[in-house]
């Protein structure tokens, strides 16, 4: 079936750098994008979501961009920091499976001080 | 506010034993319910959810099942667990899909 992939399964970046988390959707019905932040041990976190409508999203430090063209989402955190580290989901909605969530494989982001 | 809970945090269970994972949430009524699973290293795999009292919908056939006994109440079961049910559980809620809350998730080590 469908579901939502990643470019990269893992990031590293120098603390203070800019990050960019990617993230290519297949099911071109989806209507809501929702990253998650994940810490080792801990359930996913939400950090921002974004609706089809849009096609850009900012919050504190970070930023959702979507491209439904070619089916693809992105999340920026500017000013990355050690904090950052973590696993990263997109996940999508798709209206007609019940409005459950399809979440990708993640990346895994690694800040180096 | 809104919280949920989810326990145990570790569980180390020898092959053939049963489970019993429990999710409870709070400050919310009538939920939508759901349990994921999350091998090391990859996604959230969705295992059952529930829109009410009773009702379970489960996504992929295993060797778990799935109750709600009460409207705030989730449990994830198995009658004999394999070593492949090793994983992180995850339990989650939303009253207005889309969009969930995760609990924090149970260490289960199948020995």
């Amino acid at each position: 079936g469908e579901s939502v992939g990643l470019h990269l399964p893992t990031l590293s970046v120098q603390e203070g750098d800019n990050s960019i988390i990617n993230c290519a959707y297949s099911n071109s019905a989806s209507d809501y994008f929702i990253w998650y932040k994940q810490e080792s041990g801990k359930g996913p976190q939400f950090i921002i979501d974004i609706r089809s409508n849009m096609d850009k999203r900012q919050g504190q430090r970070v930023t959702v961009l979507l491209n439904k063209t070619v089916k693809h989402l992105s999340l920026q955190i500017a000013a990355t920091q050690p904090g950052d580290s973590a696993v990263y989901f997109c996940a999508e909605n798709t209206p007609y499976n019940n409005n459950d969530m399809r979440f990708g494989a993640g990346t895994r982001l690694t800040v180096k001080p | 506010s809104q919280t949920i809970h989810q326990w145990p945090a570790t569980l180390v269970q020898p092959v053939g034993s049963p489970l019993s994972l429990e999710c409870t949430v709070e400050g919310t009524s009538n939920p939508n319910l759901y349990w994921y699973r999350q091998a090391a290293g990859r996604g959230l795999q969705l295992l059952f959810y529930s829109v009410g009292i009773g009702q379970i919908s489960s996504e992929v056939p295993q060797n778990l099942s799935a109750s709600r006994p009460q409207d705030r109440q989730f449990i994830l079961s198995s009658k004999k667990l394999l070593l492949s049910d090793s994983g992180f559980y995850l339990c989650a809620w939303s009253v207005a899909p889309p969009g969930y809350t995760f609990g924090s998730g149970t260490r289960l080590t199948v020995v």
